[in-house]
């Protein structure tokens, strides 16, 4: 079974921190995803990455920034939290880069205060 | 403005019966539809797909229908089962951008036993 992990299932910041959400998959996929899930908005894409050290910026990148080392773990990081960050942030790796079948986090909780 | 609509909120369906969840999309790019299922506290999970040089695709108790003309597609469920009470999310994603896979905002389907 593939598994994507994802380290904190609940965080909470203050305003103006920097904050890092880490992802881990261990199937050895190619593609890294980072999502957030707001009511009634969907799952937009943050930024991905199909290999390491590669990445390019989704739908809503602005105040994110990511980082992946090693092909296994994809990190998102909030440069300086805002309350507007306040949602479910989702990782998802994907085989193929046509992410025909994502395979996802359980997710992270992030409220900034 | 939302390339990918889900304009039922939620469903509530008597066990046994069946459930029709639609969906709707904008963009003629799409090619490729992706339903996922989301629990509680859970990442989404894939559950069926479908190409556009289909018109139905089948997998146990789901298939998914594309009218490509209408750009609708729709997921049947039967027998609805408790199990099923979950958040559906329609995806599409377009050939020359695969990586960007478009959500819905969801619809709450409850299984009334």
């Amino acid at each position: 079974d593939v598994k994507v992990t994802q380290s904190s299932r609940y965080l909470v910041k203050r305003t103006g921190e920097k904050v890092f959400l880490e992802c881990v998959q261990d199937m050895d996929h190619e593609n890294m995803f980072w999502y957030r899930q707001d009511p009634g908005l969907g799952l937009r894409l943050i930024y991905f990455s199909y290999d390491v050290k590669m990445k390019e910026k989704g739908d809503i990148p602005e105040g994110y920034s990511v980082s992946r080392e090693k092909k296994e773990r994809f990190s998102l990081i909030l440069e300086s939290a805002s309350t507007n960050q306040t949602s479910m942030y989702l990782c998802a790796s994907s085989l193929y880069r046509e992410n025909t079948e994502a395979f996802f986090g359980q997710g992270t909780r992030l409220t900034v205060v | 403005d939302q390339q990918v609509k889900q304009n039922s909120p939620s469903l509530s369906v008597q066990e046994g019966r069946i459930s029709i969840l639609n969906c709707d999309y904008t963009n003629s790019m799409f090619d490729y539809f992706l339903w996922y299922k989301k629990y509680p506290a859970e990442g989404p999970t894939f559950l069926i797909s479908i190409s556009s040089i289909k018109d139905k695709n089948e997998d146990g108790r789901f298939t998914v229908f594309l009218n490509k003309s209408a750009k609708h597609l729709s997921l049947h469920i039967v027998p609805s089962q408790p199990g099923d009470s979950a958040v559906y999310f329609c995806a599409a994603s377009a050939r020359t951008s695969y990586d960007k896979v478009i959500f819905g905002p969801g619809t709450s389907l409850s299984v009334i036993p």
